[in-house]
């Protein structure tokens, strides 16, 4: 069964720093997605990595894969306020690249 | 583009009652997840369609829970009767194509509805 964990699960992150997440997986799988949730919000994608080695970057955030480790990180920049959220790894399943199997979440509190 | 539709947004009802919640998902779609999302978890995937098949339903309470995707469109889940355990945001999401190309697969979520049973 394929397992998926975050961390941290909670992040109290100050302004103008730098700050890491983790996302560790079991079993093989090439394709890792990260998804940002706000309070009673939806999950809005954020990242789709598709390739070992793979890196993505939009504004504060950056996102890797590597597959042989079966780690993927979520690296922030520059911590803003607007960043408050909790983010989501999620990997697709060997079966159906489709299926999704999230980890628990890290919520983010980004504080002057 | 629009996104995935879901009805109702919010929902209370009592235990043992039954509820039912609607998804309508991107054009052009052929896949549709149902995720149950408990308060403070990641989403836990309930069940897929391919187009208007079942693909996987294991982790579906069969006994409770009930799913539909007429015409390989539009969606429904069904909870009768309801538990106390059973609140949660139902999240239905769509993709391109589970099967496909690795660009296919990413899943969009619609807004969820959230329940709570009492």
């Amino acid at each position: 069964e394929l397992k998926v964990e975050q961390n941290p699960l909670f992040l109290s992150m100050q302004e103008g720093k730098n700050y890491t997440i983790y996302c560790n997986y079991s079993t093989t799988s090439d394709r890792l997605y990260w998804y940002r949730q706000d309070p009673g919000k939806s999950l809005e994608s954020l990242f789709v990595l598709l390739s070992n080695g793979a890196v993505k970057q939009e504004g504060r955030l950056m996102a890797s894969l590597d597959t042989k480790a079966r780690l993927s990180t979520l690296h922030i920049t520059a911590a803003v306020h607007d960043l408050s959220a909790t983010y989501f790894c999620a990997v697709g399943r060997t079966d159906s690249w489709g299926k999704l199997q999230f980890g628990a979440g890290t919520q983010v509190v980004v504080t002057p | 583009e629009a996104g995935v539709a879901q009805s109702p947004r919010y929902k209370i009802i009592e235990k043992r009652q039954s509820v039912a919640f609607w998804c309508n998902p991107i054009s052009g779609h052929a896949t549709l997840y149902w995720y149950q999302q408990i308060l403070g978890q990641g989403p836990k995937l309930l069940i897929q369609f391919q187009n208007n098949g079942v693909v996987d339903d294991s982790q579906l309470p069969k006994d409770r829970f009930s799913a539909e995707r007429l015409k390989g469109v539009d969606s429904t889940l069904k909870i009768q009767p309801a538990k106390l355990e059973d609140s949660a945001v139902y999240l239905c999401a769509s993709s391109l194509d589970a099967y496909g190309g690795k660009g296919n697969t990413e899943a969009f979520f619609g807004q969820g509805t959230r329940l709570t049973v009492v």
